[in-house]
């Protein structure tokens, strides 16, 4: 399709598991995002690339996150050591360079982490 | 430090009535976007509308209009004349300039239209 892609849409892991999350960006687009959105709440920005760049990893919330984009298209998010409060949305988005904020999301990754 | 904060979280109207969500932002930025997305329930956020600070104009799309006030701090939203599709979470959202585009969600809004 022409839209953000991401697999697994479900994902159920074991305390301390390993997860890895897939994103497909709209092609062309340069700027690929991930959010984490909780039950209930907004999303939290996590990492931003531009092209196989990540500009910003801020927003990951321990060394047990690690996302890449060794090609500047599809990105991997991976989540080692799964605990209980990894349980959210993960939500990818992509857009073109320069237009900020309008970006297209895919339906996200659900997490549960038992 | 930036924030937004939409203080209503479930708001049910009736079918036809006007919903209007308010949107209070915080930026010491100078430049910065405001935006609202909607979440229907597949999840996917699908982008509404951007405003940039120096454009203060109100914008009206179908039944979707948009009210940016800086002296308030506030980009509400409203939808007249609701239809049962508009049931859906609204996140207003803010962005710094050069801050990579990264968004500050709010909490949103869920919007329930009765038939």
């Amino acid at each position: 399709g022409a839209g953000v892609s991401q697999s697994p849409r479900y994902k159920v892991a074991k305390r301390g598991q390993d997860v890895a999350l897939r994103c497909d960006p709209i092609s062309g687009h340069v700027s690929l995002f991930w959010y984490q959105q909780a039950l209930g709440q907004g999303p939290e920005f996590l990492t931003y690339f531009q092209n196989e760049a990540q500009l910003d990893k801020s927003g990951l919330p321990s060394d047990r996150f690690f996302a890449e984009r060794p090609e500047g298209s599809v990105s991997t998010l991976k989540i080692q050591r799964t605990q209980q409060e990894d349980s959210a949305v993960y939500l990818c988005a992509s857009s073109l360079v320069g237009i900020p904020g309008e970006l297209f999301f895919g339906e996200g990754s659900r997490l549960t982490v038992l | 430090a930036q924030k937004v904060t939409q203080a209503q979280t479930e708001i049910s109207v009736v079918e036809k009535e006007d919903v209007t969500l308010d949107c209070v932002y915080e930026t010491r930025d100078t430049t910065y976007y405001l935006f609202w997305y909607k979440q229907p329930p597949s999840g996917e956020l699908v982008f509404l509308i951007r405003r940039n600070s120096f454009d203060e104009q109100n914008e009206i799309s179908g039944r979707y209009s948009w009210n940016f006030q800086k002296s308030t701090s506030s980009f509400n939203f409203t939808i007249t004349a609701s239809q049962v599709v508009d049931s859906a979470v609204y996140f207003c959202a803010l962005s710094e300039a050069g801050g990579n585009n990264r968004l500050a969600f709010g909490k949103g809004n869920q919007v329930v239209v009765i038939p």
